[in-house]
């Protein structure tokens, strides 16, 4: 069974601090992995994607991707009101299936 | 351009009723998706089409659920004889191939009474 865990939280940080969501997944042989971010009762929006280990960045969302751990993690800097929302990981094993991770709700506090 | 719409955006039924749900994707995309989403959980899968035809639908949970794509666009989720347990968010995607980017619908709410 391939699996992609995340803490459900809620995970609480301050306005302007860095938040820090992390993401194991079970199926050593996945390729790409993806960040998407969910408001409330909205659907799925891709945030960052990463395929290589390392970092990524793109403006104030970092993604990390270490294999040999099997863990894949998104760091947002500066952290505002509106990043308040559920971040999904999800992962694409070797062909077009996505196995999702269940959410980590993020708020972030004035 | 549009992105991926789905219709209606709410439907209430009541149990042992037939529905559809509509799934239109972007225009020229090849790969269509389906996802069931229930609360606090992440989006589980269903179906994926790759043109016309459905290439996996081993997430379709029994054979109350089909879906068809029948000109390789617009998509229609049918469920028979619906359960309480089938209430939840139905999600539709699209990419423009297998391992590209899926953008999502804004789903469809299905509550059955």
């Amino acid at each position: 069974q391939k699996e992609v865990e995340q803490n459900s939280g809620p995970l609480s940080v301050p306005e302007g601090a860095i938040a820090s969501l992390n993401c194991t997944y079970s199926d050593r042989g996945s390729q790409s992995f993806f960040w998407y971010r969910q408001y409330s009762g909205k659907s799925p929006e891709l945030i960052m994607s990463i395929y290589s280990n390392g970092d990524k960045e793109d403006g104030r969302f970092t993604a990390q991707l270490n294999k040999a751990s099997q863990y894949v993690s998104l760091l947002i800097r500066d952290s505002q009101p509106s990043d308040s929302a559920t971040y999904l990981c999800a992962v694409r094993p070797s062909n077009y299936q996505l196995i999702w991770g269940a959410g980590t709700k993020l708020i972030i506090k004035p | 351009g549009a992105g991926v719409s789905q219709t209606p955006s709410n439907k209430v039924t009541e149990k042992g009723k037939y529905v559809e749900l509509r799934c239109d994707p972007i225009s020229g995309h090849t790969a269509l998706y389906w996802y069931r989403q229930s609360l606090g959980q992440g989006p589980e899968f269903l179906i994926y089409f790759q043109g016309t035809g459905a290439a996996d639908d081993s997430g379709l949970p029994n054979d109350r659920f089909f879906a068809v794509r029948p000109e390789g666009s617009v998509s229609t989720l049918k469920i028979q004889r619906t359960e309480r347990g089938d209430s939840a968010v139905y999600l539709c995607a699209s990419a423009s191939g297998s391992t590209d980017t899926q953008y999502f619908g804004p789903g469809t709410r299905l509550t059955v009474l």
